[in-house]
């Protein structure tokens, strides 16, 4: 079965903390992993996937193939962070393209 | 570009009523997917369509529900005799010809279905 699972429904730190949002995967076969960003009253964008190895607004995610996991870190939390992570992921093979999200996990940083 | 559209952004249906979302792609994208999203929840896949073809319906509610993506204007889905358990977001969300290496999907700003 297909399923993403984001543990924490609500999470809240500091400014200047470091932030960890995680994200477990069920999938037969090798996804492809995203997570997306919801800021207040904007549309759901992507953040990062795991194929682009990428850091984007200082964010990281390592894929954990034996644990399944690909978690979200950030090493110091900014205001502008807060906002609704969803973890994604999607098969690699044509037919696979949708999307499986998680529920998310509200980020508050605090200044 | 404008990026993906959705109208209208606010819907309120009666029961029994029919409700019809429409959504243009971004330009140049040929791949529309719609997720549904109920409160308290994920978005969940609906149905992937490439022009005037359904490729993979395996989220769609067996009855009521069907979508359509004509080879000119907006994609459309349309839910007949709508239920109260229908009030959610329905997001819809865009691709180029599909390569998973490179290719993202951008969503449109969804549209927030009211079931009265």
């Amino acid at each position: 079965a297909q399923r993403v699972t984001q543990p924490e429904k609500l999470l809240s730190v500091f400014k200047g903390a470091p932030v960890e949002l995680k994200c477990n995967y069920s999938y037969s076969g090798s996804p492809e992993l995203f997570w997306y960003v919801q800021y207040s009253r904007q549309r759901l964008q992507l953040l990062l996937r795991h194929i682009s190895r990428e850091s984007i607004k200082g964010f990281t995610a390592d894929l954990n193939k034996g644990e399944t996991s690909f978690h979200l870190k950030k090493p110091f939390a900014q205001e502008e962070d807060s906002a609704m992570y969803y973890c994604a992921l999607s098969g690699t093979n044509r037919g696979s393209e949708k999307l499986v999200f998680g529920k998310g996990t509200k980020l508050t940083v605090n200044p | 570009n404008a990026g993906v559209m959705q109208n209208p952004r606010h819907l309120v249906r009666r029961r029994g009523q029919e409700a019809r979302l429409r959504c243009s792609p971004m330009k140049g994208h040929s791949h529309v997917y719609w997720y549904r999203q109920l409160p308290e929840e994920g978005l969940k896949f609906m149905v992937y369509l490439q022009k005037e073809n359904i490729i993979d319906e395996s989220g769609m509610p067996k009855e009521r529900f069907s979508a359509e993506f004509p080879k000119e204007g907006p994609s459309i889905l349309r839910i007949q005799q709508v239920v109260r358990g229908d009030s959610a977001a329905y997001f819809c969300a865009s691709s180029p010809v599909f390569d998973w290496s490179t290719d993202t999907q951008y969503f449109g700003p969804g549209t927030r279905l009211t079931v009265l």
